[in-house]
Formats: structure tokens, sequence, C-alpha cells
């Protein structure tokens, strides 16, 4: 089976852009999840779809937003691109919801913003 | 609302010797603990979980951890460290999130590992 799938892998932006990054789960999977990591801030749970529903959300403004098609394939867009929000987008997709017990998260290899 | 604290921004062994990365979990009830490992450049790979079965569990790549609710620790350990060990190691607990009952993951701040000749 095919892992997780992110696209693009690498991105630079300019401030006050927009990017949209696209995760493709393990086949089957039905959950996506996203992550953005930073060196000062770690690892922060953006938001989690389910069956094409967000089911979760983190604490992130309202300039981070996902959706996720039929086939389980997930995109999510940053609008009005800050310095901030360079950082590696890490997604995640399980079978059933994710953090459920015994559920495990498969993750890719991530895409790497920078905004300049 | 669950936590999770590594006690260890870093950890440096000597190829051979064995390897201790600390966790200690906040919980209201069972929690299901993780733990990830994440190579240069790479995304997270799944170490090992539990899930309220066995106490000790054991991982891939000779990691094991044990749970011990007594202390709400969950620390990862392998006999003898390999140059290929050195990456980042997080400690996760799962959360069940206010008011949906959806459980999401939390993720510690990480352990650098660094392994020596």
């Amino acid at each position: 089976k095919a892992g997780v799938t992110q696209t693009p892998r690498y991105l630079i932006k300019t401030r006050g852009q927009q990017v949209t990054l696209s995760c493709s789960p393990i086949s089957g999977h039905r959950s996506v999840s996203w992550y953005q990591q930073t060196p000062g801030q770690g690892l922060q749970f953006l938001f989690e779809y389910f069956s094409e529903t967000q089911r979760n959300k983190g604490n992130f403004p309202g300039r981070f937003s996902g959706r996720q098609f039929s086939n389980s394939r997930s995109e999510m867009n940053v609008s009005t691109l800050e310095l901030g929000d360079s950082a590696l987008y890490l997604c995640a997709s399980t079978l059933g919801l994710a953090g459920g017990s015994g559920e495990t998260q498969y993750f890719g290899p991530g895409t790497r913003l920078l905004v300049l | 609302a669950q936590s999770v604290t590594q006690l260890d921004s870093h950890v440096s062994v000597s190829e051979g010797t064995p390897v201790l990365l600390r966790c200690n979990y906040s919980s209201s009830y069972s929690p299901s603990l993780f733990w990830y490992v994440q190579h240069p450049n790479k995304g997270l790979q799944l170490l090992l979980k539990y899930t309220s079965a066995a106490t000790l569990v054991k991982g891939i790549n000779g990691f094991e951890a044990e749970f011990k609710k007594s202390e709400t620790s969950f620390h990862l350990t392998k006999p003898s460290a390999h140059m290929s060990d050195a990456a980042e190691y997080f400690c996760v607990v799962s959360e069940r999130a206010r008011g949906t009952g959806f459980q999401k993951l939390v993720f510690g701040t990480g352990t650098r590992l660094l392994v020596s000749p």
C-alpha cells in the first residue's frame, strides 16, 4: 500500500499571498489530520476531517482552512500569509477517527512552506 | 485537558549504550499513548502505542515503553543505541475534545537523541 503523500514538498511564498497544500491518505483511510510544526511551537494540531466533515479543530485563526473530498483526499489553505506561517505542514491519515483508542496516525513527509 | 511533558530536550548517548527518553502525561481518564520518531526532513513514524492492554509495550527497532499509571509516566527505552537511532522523538497522548467528544492527539515538545560513535 502506498503511504501518505503530500504535495508539493517545498513551497516559497511572499507575505499576503495564499497557499493550498494537498494530502492523499492511505487507501481506505477516511480521516485526515493536519499539523503545523515549527521550531518554536513544536507540533500543533490544525484540524481533522472525516468523511468530508471537519470533526476537530485546533487553535488557529480563520486564515487556516481545509476541506476533504469524497475520495478522502484533503487540502488545506492558508490565506494572507504571514512570516510566522513558515513551517513544516504535516498531514496524517487514520482508518477511523484520529486519536481513538488503538487508532494509529500515519504521517506524510510534510510540505515545507517558507514565507518571505 | 490532557498534556504531555518530555523531560529532556536533548539526550546524548554513545553507540551501544542504553537509551532512556522520559515522558510524563496528564490525563483525566485512561489514555492512549504513543511514541513517534522523526528523522531529519522526514515525516513522523510510529514506534509504539499503549491502549490499555499490556503495560510493557514493544515497538519497532528494539524500542519499548512501560506505562506506569502510579507515576503517570511512559518512558521510552532501548537496550543498545545505534547510530541510526539519532532523531527526534515525540511522546503523544490522545485527548478528548470538549463538547464534541472527538479525540485528537497532543504532542510533547520532543527529545532530540544524539548518538556518538
